[in-house]
């Protein structure tokens, strides 16, 4: 499996442009997590999804963050419109069902998002 | 201005030498705990995890502890090696949350 991927890898767009983000997760797993890192809060859960459905949103940070997940290998993060405080690496991760050692999240790669 | 951002702890180690990195977690009520290591310019990646009713765990050169009693978790790498160098983060999960609650990470640099 090529894991967790991303894209784009890099974004660099104006202040005021939507934004959309996406993850492909492993193949298999139920629950897909999307997270955000900057040096000021490190690693942020914004919002994580358990068989397509979402179950907790409280990290969205406002109403410009939506995301989607349509079926079990794509979802998507949006931002419209979009603020320089925005910039900061968000993450994909995925995992499976159950509670079993070493079945814990898988990360992406990340996109590095700049808002000028 | 000038931004301010997380002080991150750092620790620097001699190549072939023992590396502890610690963590103090925020939640007694906490079962379950993950180590992650984090390249720059790549996603965190999993190293080793431990449920609350384990005290330790090992894996390839890599051991877990967990001392419940002070809310403490430990990462020992044996032999650290150039490659090691990194940002290690800690995680811990409670109850039925599939999410995790990561801490701010450590800077290791391994030295030749």
């Amino acid at each position: 499996d090529a894991g967790v991927i991303q894209s784009p890898r890099h974004e660099v767009t104006e202040m005021g442009q939507e934004v959309t983000l996406r993850c492909k997760p492993i193949s298999g797993h139920d629950y897909l997590f999307w997270y955000r890192q900057t040096m000021m809060r490190g690693l942020e859960l914004l919002i994580y999804f358990n068989n397509n459905v979402p179950i907790d949103d409280s990290g969205m940070p406002e109403d410009r963050f939506s995301a989607k997940m349509p079926n079990a290998s794509f979802s998507t993060l949006k931002i419209q419109p979009s603020e320089p405080r925005d910039s900061a690496v968000y993450f994909c991760a995925s995992r499976q069902q159950g509670t079993l050692l070493g079945t814990e999240a898988f990360f992406g790669q990340g996109t590095r998002l700049t808002v000028v | 201005g000038e931004s301010v951002g997380l002080h991150l702890p750092t620790l620097s180690v001699q190549e072939g030498d023992n590396s502890i990195i610690n963590c103090a977690y925020s939640n007694s009520a906490s079962d379950y705990f993950i180590w992650y290591k984090q390249e720059s310019g790549k996603g965190p990646q999993f190293i080793i995890d431990i449920r609350s009713n384990m005290d330790k765990r090992q894996g390839q050169r890599v051991t877990v502890l967990l001392n419940k009693t002070v809310k403490h978790l430990s990462l020992q790498i044996a032999a650290t090696q150039p490659g090691d160098s990194a940002v290690y983060f800690c995680a811990e999960r409670f109850g039925s949350a599939r999410q995790l609650t990561f801490g701010s990470g450590t800077q290791l640099t391994v030295l030749p």
